[in-house]
C-alpha cells in the first residue's frame, strides 16, 4: 500500500478552522484518499474521501492537490468534540476488500 | 440498526487462558474485518470475511488466533493461550455489498492479559 505522512500532532482553538495535512507522494492513479478519525475510547469513524476533485460533506472538506501528492482535511469550525486522532489513508479502488492500512495519524487537540 | 456491536467491551484474562470476542456487523453488510490496535498506534488489519468465507489473513494472525463467521452473520475471534503481548483493542468493522465508500467500526473489545 502507498504510504502517507502526517504530523504527529496539531493544536487548534475552538470555533477556528483546522487544516490537517497529509503527504502521499507515491499515490497511484487508482488510489482514493480516505480520512477517518478516532475519538478517545471509540472505534474509527469515516470522515470523507476523494479521488481528484475537492470534496465537501457535513463533517469536513477535503482539498486535493493538483498532482495528488498531498491533501488537506479542513474542519471549518473546530469544536471540542473534534478532538481526535485523524488518519489519512490511501485505498486502491480495485477489489472488493475494503482493508484499510492505518498509520499513526495526527492527534488534534482543540482548546476551549 | 444501531451499527456494529462488539462484545464484551472489556476483558481481563490471565496469561495462558483462551478468550473469545464477538462482533455483530450492520445487518445488510456482507463484508467483515477484524483489526488490532495497541496504544499509540493505528489499527492493524487482521482478517477479512466476505459472507462466511475468510478471504484474507494477515501475518499478524498467529496460529493461536482463529476467526469464524458462521452463516455470514456475526463473527467470533478466539485467542488461545493468551500472552501479555496480546493485550490490545480488538476492533471489528463491516462494509456493504455495493460501492465500498466507508467502513463502519464497532467500539472495540479491550483485552488485558495479566
Amino acid at each position: 500500500d502507498a504510504k502517507t505522512t502526517q504530523p504527529n500532532s496539531m493544536e487548534s482553538n475552538e470555533e477556528e478552522p483546522v487544516h490537517l495535512p497529509c503527504n502521499h507522494s507515491t499515490i497511484s492513479g487508482t488510489d482514493y484518499i480516505h480520512w477517518y478519525r478516532q475519538l478517545p475510547s471509540q472505534g474509527p469513524e469515516y470522515v470523507i474521501h476523494g479521488l481528484t476533485s475537492n470534496v465537501n460533506n457535513r463533517m469536513a472538506s477535503l482539498a486535493i492537490a493538483e498532482d495528488r501528492k498531498s491533501s488537506t482535511l479542513i474542519l471549518h469550525r473546530a469544536t471540542l468534540r473534534d478532538a481526535a486522532v485523524y488518519y489519512c489513508i490511501l485505498r486502491n479502488s480495485g477489489g472488493s476488500n475494503y482493508k484499510l492500512t492505518f498509520g499513526k495519524g495526527t492527534l488534534l487537540t482543540v482548546n476551549p | 440498526d444501531t451499527g456494529v456491536s462488539q462484545d464484551p467491551r472489556h476483558k481481563i484474562t490471565k496469561r495462558g487462558q483462551n478468550v473469545t470476542f464477538r462482533c455483530d456487523p450492520i445487518s445488510e453488510h456482507n463484508r467483515l474485518y477484524w483489526y488490532r490496535q495497541t496504544l499509540g498506534q493505528g489499527p492493524e488489519f487482521l482478517t477479512y470475511f466476505q459472507n462466511e468465507a475468510q478471504l484474507e489473513k494477515s501475518r499478524l494472525l498467529s496460529d493461536r488466533f482463529s476467526a469464524e463467521r458462521p452463516k455470514g452473520s456475526f463473527s467470533t475471534l478466539e485467542i488461545q493461550r493468551t500472552e501479555q503481548g496480546d493485550s490490545a483493542m480488538y476492533l471489528c468493522a463491516s462494509t456493504g455489498k455495493t460501492v465500498n465508500t466507508e467502513a463502519f467500526f464497532g467500539q472495540g473489545t479491550r483485552l488485558t492479559v495479566v
